[in-house]
């Protein structure tokens, strides 16, 4: 069945660097634009990046542009979220979410339809 | 950046009862919205996308109308496990979601 896994998270002092990483299965990973979302503690839902189906384009929130990097291999099935300059702020559950349309255009948006079930990142000295 | 506001921040309501959700876009984001359910330490799941498709496998008590800047999700006949907090989320121009509204039991 189409599933997402993630790994990476911990507990990670200010500053400091943490790798992210999704595992997917059961859909072909390459026809779909994949993102990661947070949610810090009792808090909402926040949209951190997105990476196209291909890789090549990339946008990020403007809380964390600058800090993350969000990768995949689509030989390995695998998403990945580079942070660095850790702050407190970071701290949340991370989420990989997978669009609903395959190989969507350049210039729309897409709905999330799977998501995987979440890392949590701890920043705190 | 497109702001989305949902109303109310909580509804409490009882087994049976039909419940009305609102999201307000701050721009006209046309029938780019979505609806996820999220339960307690659970992933959020997508329950509407489009405004009104329903997400295969999504019971069709949960309903989603609206277009422009202003949506709702209905629930009607609400079960037990219909208790959860609920999301719009906005994906007209990049993403951006509500702050949620928790249905608790009344």
């Amino acid at each position: 069945q189409v599933q997402l896994v993630e790994s990476g998270g911990g507990v990670v002092q200010p500053g400091r660097s943490l790798r992210l990483s999704c595992a997917a299965s059961g859909f072909m990973f390459s026809n779909y634009g994949m993102h990661w979302v947070r949610q810090a503690p009792g808090k909402g839902l926040e949209w951190v990046a997105v990476v196209w189906y291909e890789g090549t384009k990339k946008y990020y929130a403007d809380s964390v542009k600058g800090r993350f990097t969000i990768s995949r291999d689509n030989s390995k099935n695998t998403l990945y979220l580079q942070m660095n300059s850790l702050r407190a702020e970071d701290t949340a559950v991370f989420y990989c979410a997978k669009e609903t349309s395959v190989l969507r255009a350049a210039g729309t948006f897409d709905a999330f339809d799977v998501w995987g079930l979440g890392t949590m990142v701890i920043v705190s000295s | 950046d497109i702001q989305m506001t949902q109303s109310p921040s909580t509804l409490s309501a009882s087994v049976g009862d039909t419940v009305t959700i609102t999201c307000r876009a701050s721009q006209s984001i046309s029938l780019w919205l979505a609806w996820y359910q999220q339960k307690s330490g659970k992933a959020p799941k997508l329950l509407i996308h489009k405004a009104s498709i329903l997400q295969s496998g999504v019971p069709s008590r949960f309903s989603g109308s609206g277009s422009g800047t202003e949506f709702t999700l209905t629930i009607s006949s609400l079960q037990p496990d219909d208790f959860a907090t609920y999301y719009c989320q906005q994906y007209n121009s990049w993403w951006t979601f509500g702050q949620g509204t928790k249905v608790e039991i009344k």
